[in-house]
């Protein structure tokens, strides 16, 4: 399984971009890139995912270089609501390895 | 509509006591995923079902772990002989299906867990 390697920490202020780079170095032709997000006392919730290139949704964006081993999760204009973990994790079609996540904290 | 939700949300039972949790899946999700989750540390990935059937149980830390899903909807993770150990929150998530060789899989819903505690 494709090891992932993300910072332990970010710290940021509201309104601000965040970027959060993730490197797996080891990704398998197969696998897709998906990140999520974690509140305390809350199950993961998904956030994007996606294979190579480019993809955006209504929360996020996820930038992807063309050798695939890393990706960057963009958060536009973060809040406070923002500060959660958040997972990188490449996934191959059923199980997902968690690895210990980013902790974002936003403050005012 | 309805998420995923688990009973109990916390359990305290002593060390050697038998449990039971469960998993209500969103309806119509096909597969079932268990997971359990130590303080600071990510998910770890522990059974997952296709349908009925175990598909993979790979994450099973030893024989004292058994799930079953009878009727391919609610989900029953039962733990034998609690060790303090076992200690966590134990997160169960379902997707509408697993994926195939190749493809992705869906996204997988988390519920909110169950806090157990072995004293």
């Amino acid at each position: 399984l494709a090891k992932t390697t993300q910072p332990i920490s970010m710290d940021s202020y509201e309104g601000q971009e965040v970027n959060i780079t993730c490197s797996h170095n080891n990704i398998a032709t197969n696998d897709y890139i998906t990140w999520y997000q974690q509140f305390p006392s809350q199950g993961p919730r998904f956030i994007i995912q996606g294979y190579k290139t480019k993809v955006t949704n209504e929360v996020a964006s996820l930038f992807i270089p063309a050798d695939r081993k890393s990706s960057t999760l963009s958060l536009p204009r973060v809040s406070l609501s923002d500060t959660a973990v958040y997972y990188c994790l490449v996934r191959g079609y059923s199980t997902l390895t968690f690895g210990k996540g980013t902790m974002l904290l936003v403050s005012p | 509509g309805a998420g995923v939700s688990q009973t109990p949300s916390n359990k305290v039972t002593e060390k050697g006591k038998y449990v039971e949790l469960r998993c209500d899946p969103i309806s119509g999700h096909t597969a079932l995923y268990w997971y359990r989750q130590s303080l600071g540390q990510g998910p770890e990935f522990l059974i997952y079902f296709q349908g009925t059937g175990a598909a993979d149980d790979s994450g099973l830390p030893n024989d004292r772990f058994f799930a079953v899903r009878p009727e391919g909807s609610v989900s029953t993770l039962k733990i034998q002989r609690t060790e303090r150990g076992d200690s966590a929150v134990y997160l169960c998530a379902s997707s509408l299906r697993s994926g195939g060789e190749g493809t992705s899989g869906d996204e997988q819903f988390f519920g909110p867990g169950t806090r157990l505690t072995v004293l």
